[in-house]
């Protein structure tokens, strides 16, 4: 699986879109963007993938740059809950393929 | 989504003594299951991967007779951390896979366990 690099850590104002970017320069045409989070001392939470075209879900949006090479993702509204370690994986998808986590970037969310 | 619990939450015991952990699937069988640890600050290391009734497969630097896997049944299973001493302090995560074709968004992760060696 292709290697992620990503910022370490991140500042963000409440109410204002975080927007966290990935690099995956070495991405294959079969490997897929994920993206975790981690809440303090909990278990990581699934937010979003994608493979070429961006994606939108309740929680967040991804943006795929055309080549691929890297990615963003956005919390349009963030709030004080968001503030957690996000992961950038990326991997081919197939049947029982293991996630394995990056440093990831510490986005804290300030009132 | 999906729910994945572990047991206990937090543990603490003496050097030496045996700890067994629980991941559990509650609403779906996960005939695959992984195996986190992770210390503070640190990011989550894949420890193994632990199949419904074969035998765990375990990353390179992971000692098997010490971190023991069983995966008895499609929503269970253990890891039970043998002779334990105070490096093995640490979270310990689960994550189940949800046999569903299709569907990438196909593992959940427990809320992790805190192991605590004194």
């Amino acid at each position: 699986d292709a290697k992620t690099t990503q910022p370490p850590s991140m500042d963000c104002a409440e109410g204002r879109a975080a927007n966290l970017p990935c690099n995956h320069s070495t991405i294959s045409g079969n490997e897929y963007v994920y993206w975790y989070r981690q809440i303090h001392s909990q278990g990581p939470q699934y937010i979003i993938h994608g493979l070429k075209n961006n994606e939108t879900n309740e929680m967040a949006s991804l943006i795929i740059t055309e080549d691929r090479k890297s990615s963003t993702l956005i919390l349009p509204h963030a709030t004080l809950r968001d503030t957690a370690v996000y992961y950038c994986i990326v991997r081919v998808w197939e049947y029982g393929n293991k996630l394995v986590f990056g440093a990831g970037t510490i986005l804290r969310v300030k009132s | 989504g999906a729910v994945v619990s572990q047991h206990p939450s937090r543990v603490i015991c003496k050097s030496g003594t045996s700890v067994k952990i629980e991941c559990r699937s509650l609403d779906f069988q996960a005939t695959t299951m992984f195996w986190y640890r992770q210390f503070p600050k640190k990011s989550l290391m894949l420890m193994a991967t632990s199949n419904e009734g074969s035998k765990a497969t375990y990353e390179q630097g992971v000692e098997k007779d010490k971190f023991l896997i069983n995966h008895a049944s499609l929503t269970l299973s253990t890891l039970t951390v043998t002779s334990a001493h105070p490096e093995d302090s640490s979270f310990y995560i689960c994550s189940a896979r949800v046999p569903t074709g299709g569907n990438h968004n196909e593992q959940f992760f427990g809320p992790g366990t805190r192991l605590t060696v004194l």
